[in-house]
């Protein structure tokens, strides 16, 4: 079954530094999100992305972050000056059409600041 | 959007039946009600989602109640890989690609 797939497993990363994390989504799939987990916490919404732009975005979601789909395969999430409370999981999921369809999760890249 | 209530934990015996429910007593008539999971150290994953009619797949059973107010996820036969937190999510039919709101959901236990 097809899966989406996110790299890397864990990312450590300096105060202050950026990061890219990168997803594969599914191929056929048209609409793709960013979540992230605080340790303990709810998952929660970062950003949505269809047609080459931003669809929707959190409040979460400030100018710190920014999304990209480089090329026809790959979706990523960029976070500049990462900060300490920036640690979670982050989580990539695509959907076939969006609105009600199911989405697909890939298994989270877990960022730690240091 | 929509408020959901689940019990924060459930526990079950190995190859019984389990009904987890879901109250969303604000849900609006446009919105689907979907179940998500999420195993430990794994991403969340879809389970199952409908409108007003109970839907079966491969993986479980979805009860809507009448109303639409409630629903109740059945896992007919639970194993230890069930064990997981399970989220029960409205989702607007009409959005184009609406983030999903997860709360904290119910923490299925799962006794051998």
């Amino acid at each position: 079954e097809p899966e989406v797939t996110q790299t890397p497993s864990h990312q450590v990363t300096q105060m202050g530094q950026e990061v890219i994390l990168r997803c594969v989504p599914i191929s056929n799939h048209l609409y793709f999100y960013w979540y992230r987990q605080i340790l303990g916490q709810k998952v929660e919404f970062l950003v949505s992305f269809y047609n080459n732009e931003i669809s929707e975005k959190s409040e979460i979601f400030d100018d710190q972050f920014s999304v990209e789909r480089p090329d026809g395969s790959n979706f990523t999430l960029k976070i500049r000056s990462t900060k300490l409370e920036d640690s979670a999981m982050y989580f990539c999921a695509s959907s076939e059409k969006g609105m009600y369809q199911p989405q697909h999760f890939g298994d989270g890249t877990r960022l730690s600041i240091l | 959007d929509a408020k959901t209530t689940q019990p924060n934990s459930m526990e079950s015996n190995e190859e019984e039946p389990v009904h987890l429910p879901c109250n969303h007593s604000t849900i609006s008539g446009t919105d689907y009600i979907h179940w998500y999971r999420q195993l430990p150290s794994q991403g969340p994953e879809y389970v199952i989602h409908g409108l007003t009619s109970n839907v079966n797949n491969r993986m479980a059973s979805l009860a809507i109640a009448e109303d639409r107010k409630s629903s109740t996820l059945i896992l007919h036969r639970a194993t230890l890989r069930d064990a997981a937190v399970y989220y029960c999510i409205p989702v607007y039919s009409g959005g184009g690609a609406d983030g999903l709101t997860f709360g904290k959901g119910t923490h299925l236990i799962i006794q051998p």
